[in-house]
């Protein structure tokens, strides 16, 4: 059982060049999301999904886009990347209902120069 | 929107004394608290959780207690060990039929042998 994975673990991106973060889990969550973390600043909801179909704006979502493909996978495109989206992105889901707890993927650092 | 202030930033403790962590919140509708743990270079995981209806709840040395009215929570960790060092983060969110949560910015937890 993977939980969620996310992939790339690592990348590096040039201003102005475009990219797309992946991320699938494998337990029949209905609700997905992405975060971003910073230091000093915690975890900051970039977009969500609350089911198949559906998608939000979560806290920061200037310079991101998303799109659920499925209820597996989840993912966040950079259209024109800046060297303020240098993070590291989770995503993240649930089942919602009685289980609240959030299940983490294993993060992307992205370095954008 | 919901905010959660965690306080204090950095903790350093001596192997077996006791940590508490402390945090606020603004959402009067906020009903369900987890805390999460991460360990450096790895994913944010659940470690505790706590709903509106219960003033305390306890597993082994972690425990956390609510306080509705005065709307804060806090983080008690006993007995601490060397592997408990991490950030913990603490969350507030309205629990439904899918759950948008708010993260405090963490607290670095060290506990020196």
């Amino acid at each position: 059982n993977a939980g969620v994975t996310q992939t790339p673990k690592f990348q590096v991106l040039k201003t102005g060049q475009s990219m797309t973060l992946q991320c699938a889990q494998d337990m029949n969550h209905n609700s997905m999301y992405w975060y971003r973390q910073d230091p000093g600043m915690g975890l900051r909801l970039i977009y969500y999904s609350a089911s198949e179909g559906t998608t939000d704006k979560g806290e920061v979502p200037n310079g991101y886009n998303v799109s659920r493909l499925n209820k597996r996978e989840f993912s966040l495109r950079l259209e024109s990347a800046a060297p303020s989206q240098t993070s590291v992105y989770f995503c993240a889901s649930s089942e919602g209902g009685s289980d609240l707890g959030y299940t983490f993927g294993s993060g992307t650092r992205l370095t954008v120069v | 929107g919901e905010n959660v202030e965690q306080h204090p930033s950095t903790l350093s403790v001596q192997e077996g004394d006791s940590a508490v962590i402390k945090c606020t919140y603004s959402d009067s509708a906020s009903n369900y608290f987890p805390w999460y743990k991460q360990e450096l270079g790895k994913r944010p995981q659940l470690i505790i959780d706590i709903r509106s209806n219960v003033g305390e709840k306890k597993d082994q040395r972690i425990a956390v207690t609510l306080n509705k009215t005065a709307k804060h929570f806090s983080l008690h960790i006993t007995e601490t060990q060397p592997e408990d060092s991490a950030v913990y983060f603490c969350a507030a969110s309205i629990a439904g039929g899918y759950q948008k949560v708010t993260f405090g910015t963490g607290t670095k937890l060290q506990v020196i042998p």
